[in-house]
Formats: C-alpha cells, sequence, structure tokens
C-alpha cells in the first residue's frame, strides 16, 4: 500500500510557541491531504482538507488562524499550531489520497504535548 | 455530512470467539473502507468495498457491503489478541466520513 509519513513522532513545546507538523507521502502524488485530531480512546476528527495548490478547507470550528495548512507540492502538507495551548495537545493525524489512490492513506500521526 | 454510525462501540472477547461490528448509514456510499487503529499509531487500511452486496475476505476477516451501498459489516472468525485495536468504517461519496469506531479488546 502507499506510505505516508509523519514528522515529528513527539513533540513538547511550551505555551505559547508554534510548533510544525510535516506530512509527506513517499512513493505516490497525493493531491488531497487530510488532517485529523485524534483524543483519547475517541475517533478521528477531521480539521481540514487541502488541495495542492490551494487553500485548505477548513471543518467547521477549526480556527484557520490557528491550525495553518500549507500543501504547497503533491507530496508535502504541513500543519501549524500556532500559539499552542494546552488544550491543544492532541494526537494528530495526516492522510492523503489521490487520483490514483482513491482511499485515504494515513500517516503513524504526531503526539503534541503543550506544557 | 454523511454520519456514519458504527456498532457496538466497544466489544471484548475471548479468543477464539467470532464477532460482527457493524457501519450503517442513511446515505449511499460510491465506497467504504475499513481500517484498523491500534493505540499511537495511525490507521491502516484494510479493504475498500465498491460494489453493492460485495464481499471480500482478509483471511478471517469478511467484509460486505450492503445492497443498497449504505452499510457494512466486518466479520472476524476466531479472533486472536493480534485484532485488537479500533475498527474505523469510513464512507465515500462527496466527503468522507469516519465512524466513531468499534473499540475491540480480545483477551487470550
Amino acid at each position: 500500500g502507499a506510505v505516508v509519513s509523519q514528522h515529528p513522532s513527539r513533540v513538547i513545546c511550551k505555551s505559547g510557541t508554534s510548533v510544525k507538523i510535516e506530512c509527506r507521502s513517499l512513493d505516490f502524488q497525493a493531491t488531497t491531504m487530510f488532517w485529523y485530531r485524534q483524543f483519547p480512546k475517541q475517533s478521528l476528527m477531521l480539521m481540514a482538507t487541502s488541495n495542492e495548490g490551494s487553500k485548505a478547507t477548513y471543518e467547521q470550528g477549526v480556527e484557520k488562524d490557528k491550525f495553518l495548512i500549507n500543501h504547497a507540492s503533491l507530496t508535502l502538507s504541513t500543519l501549524t499550531v500556532t500559539s499552542a495551548h494546552p488544550e491543544d495537545s492532541s494526537f494528530y493525524i495526516c492522510s492523503a489520497s489521490s487520483r490514483m489512490v482513491y482511499e485515504q492513506y494515513f500517516g503513524p500521526g504526531t503526539r503534541l504535548t503543550v506544557t | 455530512t454523511q454520519l456514519l454510525e458504527q456498532s457496538p462501540q466497544f466489544l471484548s472477547i475471548q479468543e477464539g470467539e467470532n464477532l460482527t461490528v457493524y457501519c450503517n448509514s442513511s446515505s449511499v456510499f460510491s465506497s467504504l473502507q475499513w481500517y484498523r487503529q491500534e493505540p499511537g499509531e495511525g490507521p491502516v487500511l484494510l479493504v475498500t468495498v465498491v460494489t453493492g452486496g460485495e464481499v471480500k475476505k482478509l483471511k478471517r476477516l469478511t467484509f460486505q457491503f450492503g445492497d443498497a451501498r449504505k452499510d457494512s459489516s466486518l466479520h472476524i472468525t476466531a479472533a486472536q489478541p493480534g485484532d485488537t485495536g479500533l475498527y474505523l468504517c469510513a464512507g465515500a461519496g462527496g466527503d468522507m466520513r469516519f465512524g466513531a469506531g468499534t473499540r475491540l479488546t480480545v483477551k487470550p
């Protein structure tokens, strides 16, 4: 199956700082990438959908100025959590799909802890 | 937004037992995916079903897509501790949405 990587796998940052998470599709061109957030023992919550070269579409209730998404190439999307607060601590997962690979393939996730 | 309901939400069984989990919606999907997620990892795609009534088998796992393409089931035969995880269904057809998941625990 298609391979998607995320970096970093874990990050601890101080309140008020920003942190960037990278999502890469390693063996296919991802025309669409998705960012999810997952709280303990809960399902995935879609945050935003991004198509390469265009602005991300955010789900209702997700602050676009706080969660900056960039999908500048067919293999890379980034999520930047700006001015992080402890309540932003969560497991962030990206996924990627394309016209050729319709299913979503997920990265391994990033555990963010804001102290 | 297409609402996907999964049942049961939690399931704890002994090794060797059989089980079925369900994914239901009032919407029609062009395809439906099943994923398994283990703690601290991203979901892994198990199968995609596309045709109404389609049945796919993956070793001890049997996936069925409803005739009307609104629902799906996952049946596991002779469950093993390695089957433990969160099982998620996702429907495609416009937006793709995930169900809340079934958290399966298989005790040795």
